[in-house]
Parts: C-alpha cells; sequence; structure tokens
C-alpha cells in the first residue's frame, strides 16, 4: 500500500496564477481532509470531505476549493494564487479514528 | 471553539536527557487524544494515542497519560537520542468532528550528541 501520496512535491507560481493539488489515498477511508503549514502555527483545516461528493469549509478556506469526486481522491484548487498562500501542504485521510498523512507539498507564490 | 497549547519550543536537550513537552486543550465532548511527530522535511507520523481518560499511550520510549481533570496530555521520554530530534504536535480529537484534529502550534526539539 502506497498509503497517502501527493503530487507535485514542489510548485512555484506566480500571484494570479492558478494549479491543483491532488491527494490520493489506497486505504479506502471515507474522510479526506487538507491543511497548511506554516511557522509557528501547527497545522490548519482547510477543507474536508467525509465521503465521495461532499466537501466542508475548515477553519482556513478562502481562496481555495476542493472536490471528492472519486473516494481515493481529493482535489485542492487554488483559482487565483497570492503570496499569502506561501505554505507547505498536508493532505490525509482517515477512518475517523486517526488520520494518516502524505508527504506534504511545498508551494511558493512570488 | 476548541483550543490547543502546547509549550514553545525550540527545546534543546544534550542525548539521555529528559523530555517533557506540555499540552493541554479545551474541547467539548470527550476527545481521542494524538501526539504526532513531524521529522525534518517530512510529514507527520502518529506518535501516540490515548482514547479515554487514564489511558496511556506509549510508543518508541515516549508515553503520554490522558488527565481529564486537568485537561492536559503531557509528552514525556526518559532518555532521548538525536533522532528523536523533531517537533512535536500535540492534537485533540473531538468525538463529534468528522474525525477531525485540532493541531497545537508544534514544539520543535533539538537533541545534542
Amino acid at each position: 500500500n502506497a498509503g497517502v501520496t501527493q503530487t507535485p512535491k514542489f510548485r512555484v507560481l506566480k500571484t494570479g496564477q492558478s494549479m491543483t493539488l491532488l491527494c490520493a489515498q489506497d486505504m479506502n477511508h471515507e474522510y479526506m481532509y487538507w491543511y497548511r503549514q506554516d511557522p509557528g502555527m501547527g497545522l490548519r483545516l482547510i477543507h474536508y470531505s467525509v465521503g465521495e461528493g461532499t466537501t466542508a469549509k475548515g477553519e482556513v478556506p478562502d481562496g481555495y476549493n476542493v472536490s471528492r469526486l472519486k473516494k481515493q481522491n481529493f482535489l485542492l484548487g487554488l483559482e487565483s494564487a497570492a503570496p499569502s498562500q506561501t505554505s507547505v501542504y498536508f493532505c490525509a485521510s482517515s477512518t475517523g479514528a486517526q488520520q494518516f498523512f502524505g508527504p506534504g507539498t511545498r508551494l511558493t507564490v512570488l | 471553539g476548541n483550543s490547543v497549547t502546547q509549550m514553545e519550543g525550540p527545546v534543546t536537550l544534550s542525548e539521555e536527557a529528559f523530555l517533557t513537552i506540555n499540552c493541554t486543550y479545551t474541547a467539548t465532548g470527550y476527545p481521542s487524544l494524538f501526539w504526532y511527530v513531524q521529522y525534518p522535511g517530512e510529514g507527520l507520523q502518529l506518535l501516540l494515542k490515548a482514547t479515554k481518560a487514564d489511558d496511556k499511550g506509549s510508543n518508541k520510549g515516549f508515553e503520554a497519560t490522558y488527565r481529564k481533570e486537568t485537561t492536559s496530555f503531557h509528552l514525556e521520554k526518559g532518555s532521548v537520542q538525536v533522532s528523536d530530534s523533531a517537533v512535536y504536535f500535540c492534537a485533540p480529537m473531538t468525538t463529534d468532528s468528522w474525525g477531525k484534529l485540532q493541531f497545537g502550534a508544534g514544539t520543535q526539539v533539538v537533541v545534542t550528541p
């Protein structure tokens, strides 16, 4: 099992560009989450999903959109990137009892 | 809302020293409690967990006891190694939260030879 994978690992964008981060899990988990990690702030929840076709806002959803068209995939989109979105993004999946994390995507917005 | 308070880092220790990282939380309901560890350049890994009051989670020499009366879940290790250098996150999971975790800010631990 690969667990939770994320693509890409690194990305540099210019302000105003768009991109999509992909998260995939092969553990048949119902719940999936997107976090951002910034220095001194721990992980903050952006959006989450409790099943295929569902999404919900987390703590810091502004500027991001998500989709869960297939149970194993959870996509995070930035429609118009801003420097404030420079961060490390982590995806996780869960049965509800424990979360499993991907390796992260380091995004820089210039 | 719920919140988690962890002791600030960095915590710098010599090898074989005793480590304590304090964590207190406020939460509605009765949470499960987790400690995650992040080694340099990696994602988060579950270190240990406790699912009810007075439970003790343990793994790799680390321990933490769920203290409901003080809403705390302090992490301890009796003799740290250089390989324990990492960032440690305390994270309660409330029962009504769809498996969501509330993360503390993280505590960086640096162990020197």
